[in-house]
């Protein structure tokens, strides 16, 4: 199994423009979850899907949409980047909620100027 | 949900030494207490977890209590490495129960 996988790795945006992060797993997993962890500080949840046709805002959802169209995938949507959105992106999945494991993706970093 | 009271934010350790880092928790319903680990440039990675009918679970050099009492579980590394460097955290549930809240975590440094 590859896990979770993310792409791309890196990014740099300009302001106002947009892009999708992906994010695909492969453990059949129901739940998944997009956080956001600026430089020294710990992890925010932005969107989290507990299945396919189901997703719910986080702690900071502005700025953001997600899509859950099939079991493994989440694409993270940024409309209008701004320099507040310069973070790393970590996908996460789980087979269920709290109680089980979330395993997390490699992360990708955006940079917004 | 519950806020994540970790403890310390930093700490450095002899190579060797022991480190125990302290998480507490407010909700007296919680019965799922993991330790992530996130080293340098990767994600978080579950290293142990327990649940509210066990005190204790040890896996080699790591170990997690519980205090229900007192409402506190904590991390025990032992015989710390220098790969043990990263950050630790102690996510807590959230309020709809199907979500954490991972805080900002402990930095552990081993100096060789």
């Amino acid at each position: 199994n590859a896990g979770v996988t993310q792409t791309p790795k890196f990014r740099i945006l300009k302001i106002g423009q947009s892009m999708t992060l992906q994010c695909t797993q492969d453990m059949n997993h129901n739940y998944m979850y997009w956080y956001r962890q600026d430089p020294g500080m710990g992890l925010k949840l932005i969107y989290y899907s507990v299945g396919a046709g189901i997703t719910d805002k986080g702690e900071v959802p502005n700025g953001y949409n997600v899509s859950r169209s099939t079991t493994e995938d989440f694409p993270l949507r940024l409309e209008l980047a701004a320099p507040s959105q310069t973070s790393v992106y970590f996908c996460a999945s789980s087979y269920q909620g709290v109680g089980y494991e979330q395993y997390f993706g490699p992360g990708t970093r955006l940079t917004v100027t | 949900g519950e806020n994540v009271e970790q403890h310390p934010s930093t700490l450095s350790v002899q190579e060797g030494d022991s480190a125990v880092i302290k998480c507490t928790y407010s909700d007296s319903a919680s019965n799922y207490f993991p330790w992530y680990k996130q080293e340098l440039g990767k994600g978080p990675q579950l290293i142990i977890d327990i649940r509210s009918n066990v005190g204790e679970k040890k896996d080699q050099r790591i170990a997690v209590t519980l205090n229900k009492t007192a409402k506190h579980f904590s991390l025990h590394i032992t015989e710390t490495q220098p790969e043990d460097s990263a950050v630790y955290f102690c996510p807590r549930e959230g309020s709809s129960g199907d979500k954490l809240t991972f805080g900002t975590g402990t930095r552990l440094a081993v100096r060789p």
